[in-house]
């Protein structure tokens, strides 16, 4: 039989404006998390991380607010860049264990 | 810069066959992992690997699946008897600490 995809969410942008894609979990226990970047035909790259007990992060061009109270994690990426398409998802951990949840992912398309 | 590296990059199986996907993690790194993503999917956690042994693995990883790290730099990922549904991208990953390194992935087709 055919299998059923995911339709991801999709953000586009023009070149030069700012990004923001968001996240929800569902796990109030999750005290980790990561933002990557799957580009077509690649793995998934490691972009930011955050723990709980902050509720902002930034990196170079990246922010990430962490929401625990509405379980949401958001992440901007400022002056987006075509270089910067690619589908986005968040991950979450207990830090009980090595075992990761990804969300399903938002895909992001820079507009030249 | 140090990269996960995954061979072969597609592999094609007819259903009940074994495979091993390769893997070569960043070299100073004491954390393995398997992923899949089934087409359209979530990434999917498989199994974890440290000091020679599996530390934590999934429902999906069941008794057909098994891991090895047959020397110093390879861990495989062994599927004994492929079923359709274990088409999927499969991806290593090692981390020093908490972040990963994924390799490329290894497209398997069962056929």
């Amino acid at each position: 039989g055919e299998s059923v995809g995911l339709h991801l969410p999709t953000l586009s942008v023009q070149e030069g404006d700012n990004s923001i894609i968001n996240c929800a979990y569902s796990n109030s226990a999750s005290d980790y998390f990561i933002w990557y970047k799957q580009e077509s035909g690649k793995g998934p790259q490691f972009i930011i991380d955050i723990r709980s007990n902050m509720d902002k992060r930034q990196g170079q061009r990246v922010t990430v607010l962490l929401n625990k109270t509405v379980k949401h994690l958001s992440l901007q990426i400022a002056a987006t860049q075509p270089g910067d398409s690619a589908v986005y998802f968040c991950a979450e951990n207990e830090n009980t264990g090595n075992q990761f949840y990804f969300g399903t992912g938002t895909s992001l398309t820079v507009i030249p | 810069e140090p990269e996960v590296t995954q061979t072969p990059s597609h592999q094609v199986t007819q259903m009940g066959q074994e495979v091993i996907l390769r893997c070569v993690p960043i070299s100073n790194h004491l954390y393995f992992y398997w992923y899949r993503q089934i087409l359209g999917q979530k990434v999917e956690f498989l199994v974890s690997f440290y000091n020679n042994e599996i530390s934590e693995k999934s429902e999906i990883f069941d008794d057909q699946f098994s891991v090895e790290r047959p020397d110093g730099s390879n861990f495989t990922l062994k599927i004994r008897s492929t079923k359709l549904e274990d088409s999927a991208m499969y991806f290593c990953a090692s981390s020093e600490a908490n972040e990963q390194y994924f390799g490329p992935g290894t497209r398997l087709t069962v056929t």
